[in-house]
């Protein structure tokens, strides 16, 4: 089984409506990230938390919310699904500062919003 | 503004050598790391360098010059399955990941 699970990792979706992508993980590491990857472009940060109790805003946070439900859940939510939120994303847990601070990715959420 | 730069695609043969460059203007520097990515999947960590010099995995070296922004990813004894995206990343002074847009390699037999 995967260490970084996210669930749906396909779905189609309509202008307007409210979409939740859900990330689990078992590494039983405290940060956890959300990140959307676009063709020709770089993994951009959307949310991040240090813990269950830290949520900050990545460089491309308006038109997402999330929540730290736990440890080891952290779900990124479109309030308000928009066509150039089509995208595929992806959930990543990481150790703290001491150690090299390497991703481990879940298996991505390909989101498409006609 | 921070900004990572690499080239966009590479075609290489199988069983030869290919070296994919990545230059970085970032805001302080607290690290580089290297990802692989095959196409549909999820990246996976390949190396990080933190200081300057050449850090070998198998058949996989990273090499890394902070005087000059700069770094490669060298790959030897090429394999088919080695045909994936390669992304380079720069952790900055506020220990944010700033990430190119990777290097798409193609591998021939």
């Amino acid at each position: 089984d995967a260490d970084v699970t996210q669930t749906p990792r396909n779905r189609i979706t309509k202008t307007g409506k409210r979409i939740m992508l859900e990330c689990s993980q078992t590494k039983g590491h405290d940060r956890m990230y959300w990140y959307r990857q676009d063709p020709g472009l770089g993994l951009r940060l959307i949310y991040y938390s240090f813990d269950v109790k830290d949520i900050n805003k990545g460089e491309i946070s308006d038109g997402y919310s999330v929540s730290r439900q736990a440890q080891a859940k952290f779900s990124l939510s479109l309030e308000s699904a928009i066509p150039n939120q089509t995208a595929l994303y992806f959930c990543a847990t990481s150790a703290g500062d001491l150690e090299t601070g390497e991703l481990f990715f879940g298996e991505g959420s390909r989101l498409t919003v006609l | 503004g921070q900004n990572i730069d690499q080239p966009t695609e590479m075609t290489a043969t199988e069983g030869a050598i290919v070296q994919i460059n990545c230059t970085y203007q970032t805001s302080g520097f607290n690290g580089l790391f290297w990802y692989q990515q095959h196409a549909g999947e999820a990246p996976t960590f390949l190396s990080y360098n933190v200081l300057d010099g050449l850090e070998e995995k198998g058949r996989f070296s990273s090499f890394l010059s902070r005087s000059k922004g700069y770094s490669y990813l060298l790959l030897k004894e090429l394999q088919m399955k080695d045909s994936a995206s390669y992304l380079c990343a720069v952790r900055d002074s506020n220990y944010q990941l700033i990430w190119g847009a990777g290097t798409k390699l193609i591998i021939k037999p």
